[in-house]
């Protein structure tokens, strides 16, 4: 069965120390997004990409965090340097394109926990 | 005011009965509905989307969609210890870049 693949699925890391994520979205998928989920809240997107291209990254704190999909298939999330309050669960979905019916699928996250 | 609302519960049904969770949101053009199930520490799951006024069934569960009230319902039929978790609602609007918005769940627990 196709799924997201994230990596690595916990990490650890003390504040001003760099962290990254990776991505694999689903196997064709055009669209994929990163977003943030705090705790007893639901997720929040960080940014969306269409193929290699940035669609969205309103709500990306463009000061610490960066993204690229160089190639259209995989991408990376990076923050540097990391802050206390950027502890959460970093998700990445895929959808087929970008359409309002598009289901988006996750991947299992990222637990970060910054010390 | 929030966009996309859930209670967030915890709502308590025993096992066997309906388990009927809803969603109110505020954007009139919304286009499409989903529903998520998130376990404690894990990702989200699809559940159902819904694109048009009425019911949808799937297996034990029914979303139910109201574009003129502006909400979105999911029901759980003969619900199980299993189906214990967090159910997010997602709205997408019909155009743009079709962002999904979330609600802030809803923590569904089923009493053995």
């Amino acid at each position: 069965e196709a799924e997201v693949a994230q990596s690595p699925r916990y990490k650890i890391t003390e504040k001003s120390q760099a962290v990254a994520f990776w991505c694999d979205p689903i196997s064709g998928h055009a669209t994929l997004y990163w977003y943030r989920q705090i705790l007893g809240q639901g997720p929040e997107l960080l940014v969306q990409f269409q193929d290699e291209s940035v669609v969205d990254d309103s709500q990306l704190p463009k000061d610490r965090f960066s993204a690229e999909r160089l190639k259209g298939v995989d991408s990376t999330l990076k923050i540097q340097p990391a802050e206390l309050g950027d502890s959460a669960m970093y998700l990445c979905a895929s959808s087929s394109g970008l359409a309002t019916y598009n289901e988006q699928f996750f991947g299992p996250g990222t637990r970060l926990t910054v010390l | 005011q929030k966009e996309v609302e859930q209670n967030s519960g915890p709502l308590s049904v025993p096992e066997g009965a309906i388990a009927s969770l809803n969603c109110t949101y505020s954007d009139r053009v919304s286009q499409s509905f989903f529903w998520y199930r998130q376990y404690s520490g894990k990702s989200p799951e699809l559940i159902m989307s819904i694109y048009s006024n009425g019911d949808k069934e799937d297996g034990r569960f029914t979303a139910q969609l109201n574009k003129a009230s502006q909400y979105v319902s999911l029901l759980i039929r003969d619900s199980q210890p299993s189906d214990s978790a967090t159910y997010l609602c997602a709205v997408s609007p019909p155009s743009g870049t079709y962002k999904y918005i979330f609600g802030t769940g809803t923590r569904l627990k089923v009493l053995a």
